[in-house]
């Protein structure tokens, strides 16, 4: 089983829709997890932290669920320009046994 | 610009010959971290750096890999004897060591093509 599992893809959604991204983890000893999207052939790039409490930034809604060692990320009014990769990353350890692991990733082709 | 760079941005080597790789992070960034990243995949976790020492490496890093980071700023990662499997996107990133965040800022990567 792979430490860091998230939803096959690829999504194919027309403008405007709803899309949520689903992601699993093994670890119960993680601490910190995030969203990064990755445009094709360039570096991931931060989309937001992922908290107990949730939390929302404009279209976006990330959310933890550490008793399902679940995370989830919601994009609401899909634009052309969401169209990526978004991968699931999560961080186990301290200082001296820190490690992240990236989920595969899910593509997502928003279409007009 | 003051995100992470790295250098070259592309590497074209025979296999055998050594290559090393260069990453500035971001200045005020105490953690530097070096990922592998393969065609449909997520990036691979290798090796991170708390200043100038060395505190995690993956299993992943074969002997032929060594990373460096000597006086926390810029690091190097160097692959000896390149095999035709070495060929990917190494990717660098940094971190502030805030609390327990870790919010990783990525560098445009270097990829490697062994022929």
């Amino acid at each position: 089983r792979k430490e860091v599992e998230q939803d096959p893809g690829p999504f194919n959604v027309p403008e405007g829709a709803t899309v949520a991204f689903n992601c699993t983890y093994s670890n119960s000893a993680s601490q910190s997890f995030f969203w990064y999207r990755q445009d094709c052939r360039k570096e991931p790039k931060l989309l937001m932290s992922v908290y107990s409490s949730g939390n929302e930034d404009g279209r976006f809604t990330a959310q933890l669920n550490r008793a399902s060692q679940y995370i989830s990320l919601l994009i609401r009014d899909s634009k052309l320009s969401d169209s990526a990769t978004y991968l699931c990353v999560v961080n186990t350890g301290s200082t001296g046994g820190f490690k992240t692991i990236f989920g595969a990733g899910t593509r997502l082709f928003v279409k007009a | 610009d003051t995100g992470v760079s790295q250098d070259p941005r592309h590497k074209i080597t025979k296999r055998g010959q050594n290559v090393t790789f260069r990453c500035d992070p971001i200045s005020e960034h105490n953690r530097l971290y070096w990922y592998r990243q393969t065609l449909g995949q997520g990036p691979e976790f290798l090796t991170y750096f708390q200043n100038e020492a060395q505190l995690e490496k993956s299993r992943l890093l074969s002997d032929r890999f060594s990373a460096e980071r000597p006086k926390g700023s810029f690091s190097t990662l160097e692959i000896q004897r390149t095999e035709q499997g070495d060929s990917a996107m190494y990717l660098c990133a940094s971190s502030l060591e805030e609390g327990q965040s870790y919010e990783q800022y990525f560098g445009p990567g270097t990829r490697l093509t062994v022929t």
